[in-house]
């Protein structure tokens, strides 16, 4: 159980285009999702937080409009990568968290398999 | 702040050799503590965590952690390594009532020679 996919597992584009990652909860339904950022030999930065039917919460630093979150649904949320640029290639992981178990002391997030993306 | 510290970036160990991998965290209070570990292109997987009782923590795929308020440990090991275990190793914590913002240490790559 718990298990949370990924789409593409990796992508290449042209600078300029937009690219969009999908994150499903498959067995599970994830009112809050997660979005990390991971550069090569580094740690995961969170990025921002995604919450069912409501607008995503993004750390400091973040460019909203550069990353675009959409959560439409308890089992996807959506990352778009907008007029993506070199520099923003990296490895974006996402989470879920499991709505049914979050008991307040049992929060666990499930992460995904993450994309790659490299921008050209 | 919450911080944390995995001080071995890099770790080599014989397969059949035990192993300790360590985490050292700054937090305020008791803090939620995870052992994530992710192999070569993929995400992270749980191993272990810790939320409260017992401070020995048992784990998937062998791995056992203990937790140590004195120090602000949080020391990941297994008695016998197995060539399958080479990958990354991430040690994390979350603020209680509110892991929304896990903060993870740098990792520590283990290499297992047969």
């Amino acid at each position: 159980g718990a298990v949370v996919s990924q789409h593409p597992s990796r992508v290449i584009c042209k600078s300029g285009t937009s690219v969009k990652i999908e994150c499903r909860s498959l067995d599970f339904q994830a009112t809050t999702m997660f979005w990390y950022r991971q550069f090569p030999k580094q740690s995961l930065m969170l990025m921002a937080t995604s919450n069912e039917g409501s607008k995503a919460t993004y750390e400091q630093g973040v460019e909203k409009d550069k990353f675009l979150i959409n959560h439409a649904s308890l089992t996807l949320s959506t990352l778009t990568v907008t007029s993506a640029h070199p520099e923003d290639s990296s490895f974006y992981i996402c989470s879920a968290r499991d709505r049914d178990r979050y008991l307040g002391f049992q929060e666990t997030q499930y992460f995904g398999p993450g994309t790659r993306l490299l921008v050209l | 702040a919450q911080s944390v510290t995995q001080p071995d970036i890099h770790i080599t160990v014989s397969e059949g050799a035990s192993l300790e991998l360590r985490c050292n965290y700054s937090y305020g209070a008791t803090p939620y503590l995870f052992w994530y570990v992710q192999s070569p292109g993929q995400g992270l997987q749980l191993l272990l965590k810790y939320f409260s009782g017992d401070t020995l923590v048992q784990g998937i795929k062998g791995f056992e952690a203990e937790f140590k308020r004195s120090q602000s440990s949080f020391n990941l090991r297994k008695p016998s390594v197995h060539w399958s275990d080479a990958a990354e190793y991430f040690c994390a914590v979350g603020a209680r009532g509110n892991t929304d913002k896990l903060i993870f240490g740098t990792g520590t790559r283990l290499q297992v020679f047969p």
